[in-house]
């Protein structure tokens, strides 16, 4: 079945340094691909998505390309803030249902800490 | 708009008790869902409704009952609450449902069964 698998957390990185998380996926046919944040305490909500190969989604300086070849959207920002701290979560959609669900898949999450 | 809201926010039960977890959105979206939190394992999908009156199982229905009457409210019943039930959960809805939708998820509730 589908799947999504991301690298283990926790992450910690000193303000301004590079960030990548890594998500590669197992899926049938062409999936979306989207990561999720989640900052303490609160749901989580949409950071970007990308809908077919090559694709790059971006948003508030994060970035993710969809890469068929590799199955990866590895997720990148050039300089993290304090406030980019949270939990990271790669999904994608599940596209062996009928394409009105919408339902997600997610990975396991990847917790950000950003010192400064 | 509100967005999608979810009460309670914590929740302590016993073992063998039920409670209902509620959820509703004013966006008119088709779409909603239930799914649990659990540390390390990202989050699951217990049950969706594709709209009112439709609802069918996801990857962890056991224990759980849903139902939808209104295009706004989709309420998750626990029938007898076990320690393993001990999670957040959290609510989400979408227009349509199409797998490039964004989702949008409700502030969570962390339920602890003893």
């Amino acid at each position: 079945g589908n799947s999504v698998t991301q690298m283990e957390g926790p992450v910690t990185l000193s303000e301004e340094a590079f960030l990548t998380i890594n998500c590669t996926y197992t899926a049938t046919g062409y999936p979306s691909l989207f990561w999720y944040v989640q900052y303490p305490g609160e749901g989580l909500q949409l950071l970007l998505k990308a809908t077919k190969a090559d694709d790059k989604g971006s948003n508030k300086g994060f970035e993710a390309t969809y890469r068929k070849e590799t199955t990866s959207f590895h997720l990148e920002k050039g300089s993290v803030q304090v406030s980019d701290s949270a939990v990271y979560f790669c999904a994608l959609s599940d596209q062996q249902q009928p394409s009105n669900t919408g339902k997600l898949i997610f990975g396991q999450g990847t917790t950000l800490q950003v010192k400064p | 708009n509100a967005g999608v809201t979810q009460t309670p926010k914590f929740q302590v039960l016993k073992t063998g008790q039920s409670m209902t977890l509620q959820c509703a959105q004013d966006m008119n979206h088709e779409y909603m869902s239930w799914y649990r939190q659990d540390p390390g394992m990202g989050l699951r999908l217990i049950h969706y409704s594709v709209g009112a009156g439709i609802t069918d199982q996801g990857e962890v229905p056991n224990g759980y009952n849903v139902s939808r009457s209104t295009t706004e409210d989709f309420p998750l019943r626990l029938l007898s609450a076990a320690p393993s039930q001990t999670s957040v959960y959290f609510c989400a809805s979408s227009y349509g449902g199409r797998s490039y939708n964004e989702q949008f998820f409700g502030p969570g509730t962390r339920l602890t069964v003893l």
